[in-house]
């Protein structure tokens, strides 16, 4: 099946140091890739669709400047984290897709649970 | 805007039961899917709903979908311990390709 690696897993650092996560599409291209950040025991918070080639498109309330993202390629995105501080803390996780609109799932990576002290 | 409500948010019950996740959403949509997530881990994908009346089995899971009453349910037959997870709704928005989660459910299932 389709695979969706995520990395690094996790990533304890200091606060105002920029943080680089990696998604890649193993076995399959992916033209849209998407971030997710996950706070304890609450649901997934989309932050941006990522697009092969072009800007990333971010939801309302995310900081474009704060979260950076990159598609360089069909099986690479790349989020990262910016002079990162406490409240940046939090599991992001990252999602594609196989195929047409809809009529697959979405398949995530393992995430990253970032600590920022 | 597109509203994803999950209930129960949370479910305890004892091995052998039945029961039912209930998930509504505000706004049309021609997707739905269920995943499942334990503890620290990532997402895992359970079911994609496409139609009305799409209804899914894998094991002890079944899922459906009512579009007319924006309503799919995840009925879990005979639960056993190994179905502790919490599980998420979602559904697609319009015309792009993102999905809008719900709270999600945590099942904790008592051996």
């Amino acid at each position: 099946g389709a695979v969706v690696s995520q990395h690094p897993s996790r990533v304890i650092c200091k606060s105002g140091t920029s943080v680089k996560i990696e998604c890649r599409s193993l076995d399959f291209q992916a033209t849209t890739m998407f971030w997710y950040r996950q706070f304890p025991k609450k649901s997934l918070m989309l932050m941006a669709t990522s697009n092969e080639g072009s800007k990333a498109t971010y939801e309302q309330g995310v900081e474009k400047d704060k979260f950076l993202i990159n598609h360089a390629s069909l099986t690479l995105s790349t989020l990262t984290v910016t002079s990162a501080h406490p409240e940046d803390s939090s599991f992001y996780i990252c999602s594609a897709r196989v195929g047409g609109l809809g009529n697959q799932p979405q398949h995530f990576g393992d995430g990253t649970r970032l600590s920022i002290l | 805007e597109l509203k994803v409500e999950q209930n129960p948010l949370f479910l305890s019950m004892q091995e052998g039961k039945n029961y039912t996740i209930y998930c509504n959403y505000s706004t049309t949509s021609d997707r739905l899917y269920w995943y499942r997530q334990d503890p620290g881990k990532s997402l895992e994908s359970l079911f994609v709903l496409l139609s009305n009346g799409a209804v899914k089995q894998e094991g002890r899971l079944m899922a459906s979908l009512d579009t007319k009453a924006r309503l799919s349910t995840l009925h879990i037959t005979a639960a056993v311990h190994d179905l502790s997870a919490t599980y998420f709704c979602a559904v697609g928005r319009g015309r792009d390709d993102k999905i809008i989660f719900g709270k999600g459910t945590r099942l904790h299932i008592l051996p």
